[in-house]
């Protein structure tokens, strides 16, 4: 079966203790992408990675980190978590074509992590 | 940079009521529009895509809708609620960014609250 997995799902932890949550996709995808999703502002990209250590900032980088050594796996680092970190976060993955021409992809969501930073 | 606007941050409707979602997006250019849907505790899952053809798309569980590119709006219909249409509604942009590249830009999210 097609999927994006994430692993927690639930996590609580304290301000400043390094944590990684894992994205692992089994579509052979190039594109991954991670978003934090909070109440008014919608999904906002964090980071995306469009191959094998290739990454990329989005909209909210700051406070996070991401490698992409392999094609399948895609984590998520926060080196120091802050309370502003507290938020629901997705990974997507997908087919991507290359720059200026606008691809067919259709992006598939993980379940979603949510975190609670103390 | 491309952004994408919903304008209705919750909708309240009666079962049976008729529903329309607004979207507007910025980007001058080809585009690949997504609405999707969020059920209560779940991850996000696509209702419809449009790509190119045909303006008006049909989605799942009765779901449309509508690309007007004059208007850069991509709004979504359904002719009659359920109470299981419950949910939070976002809608997606695939346009390329400063760099070329494609980017995925989401709106803020409408929040569906269907009354039985």
């Amino acid at each position: 079966e097609a999927q994006v997995t994430q692993n927690p799902r639930y996590l609580i932890t304290v301000t400043g203790k390094k944590l990684t949550v894992t994205c692992s996709q089994n579509m052979n995808h190039e594109y991954m992408s991670w978003y934090r999703q909070d109440p008014g502002l919608g999904l906002r990209q964090i980071y995306y990675s469009m191959n094998v250590e290739v990454t990329d900032k989005g909209d909210v980088p700051e406070g996070y980190k991401v490698s992409r050594k392999e094609k399948r796996n895609f984590p998520l680092i926060l080196e120091s978590p802050s309370p502003n970190q507290t938020s629901l976060y997705f990974c997507a993955s997908s087919t991507r074509e290359l720059a200026g021409r606008v691809g067919q992809e259709t992006q598939y969501f993980g379940p979603g992590t949510r975190l609670l930073v103390l | 940079a491309q952004s994408v606007s919903q304008h209705n941050h919750h909708v309240i409707l009666s079962e049976a009521a008729s529903l329309e979602l607004g979207c507007n997006y910025s980007y001058g250019g080809t585009v690949n529009l997504f609405w999707y849907v969020q059920y209560p505790g779940q991850h996000l899952q696509l209702l419809l895509k449009y790509f190119s053809g045909d303006p008006l798309v049909k989605g799942i569980k009765g779901f449309e809708a509508e690309f007007i590119k004059s208007k850069f709006s991509f709004n979504l219909r359904k002719p009659s609620v359920q109470w299981s249409d419950t949910a939070e509604y976002f809608c997606a942009v695939n346009a390329p960014d400063s760099g070329g590249y494609q980017k995925v830009t989401f709106g803020t999210g409408t929040k569906l609250q269907v009354i039985p």
